[in-house]
């Protein structure tokens, strides 16, 4: 079955670094999404992509997050400068084309921000 | 603000017994509903969409949808050791973003 990957399963950072986190979507796909996950808490939207362009995005998106599809397979989170309250569990998920679609989640990466 | 409330549990049943899960939410114009399971560490699993009033039942897994109550609840029956994780109700919004609950954790004891 196909599924949504991720890669680094685990990234450590130094505070004020930046990261990339990448994921493949299921390939017939055209709707892409990053969540996050804090330790113990609630999974919280980030950003919707679709057509490569930001269709929504949350307040916690802010001028430090971007995303970027740059070839046909790959989808990228990109941190510029992070803080300790980054860390936590980013997630990917995709979506086929159709309304109200379930999402499918990749296996998610790990961010450790020292 | 859209909210979705989930009972935090932790929800105890005996092997075999049918699990009641439940969740509320605050968007009416909300029109799909998602069951996604969790195990620790672990990311959301899909287990089921509903998306009109009513029952859907997939194998051990019934999703009952209530629009004008906003209300979802997620049944499972026989439930086995192996269901023993946190269940995650989550609702589409605008750009079909989901808004998940906290989530339930749910143990079956053998």
């Amino acid at each position: 079955e196909p599924e949504v990957t991720q890669t680094p399963s685990h990234q450590v950072t130094q505070m004020g670094q930046e990261v990339i986190l990448r994921c493949v979507p299921i390939s017939n796909h055209l709707y892409f999404y990053w969540y996050r996950q804090i330790l113990g808490q609630k999974v919280e939207f980030l950003v919707s992509f679709y057509n490569n362009e930001i269709s929504e995005k949350s307040e916690i998106f802010d001028d430090q997050f971007s995303v970027e599809r740059p070839d046909g397979s790959n989808f990228t989170l990109k941190i510029r400068s992070t803080k300790l309250e980054d860390s936590a569990m980013y997630f990917c998920a995709s979506m086929g084309q159709g309304a109200s679609q379930p999402q499918h989640f990749g296996d998610g990466t790990r961010l450790s921000i020292l | 603000q859209k909210e979705v409330e989930q009972n935090s549990g932790p929800l105890s049943v005996p092997e075999g017994a049918i699990a009641s899960l439940n969740c509320t939410y605050s968007d009416r114009v909300s029109q799909s509903f998602f069951w996604y399971r969790q195990y620790s560490g672990k990311s959301p699993e899909l287990i089921m969409s509903i998306y009109s009033n009513g029952d859907k039942e997939d194998g051990r897994f019934t999703a009952q949808l209530n629009k004008a109550s906003q209300y979802v609840s997620l049944l499972i029956r026989d439930s086995q050791p192996s269901d023993s994780a946190t269940y995650l109700c989550a609702v589409n919004g605008a750009g079909n973003m989901l808004t998940f609950g906290g989530g339930t954790r749910l143990m079956v004891k053998p």
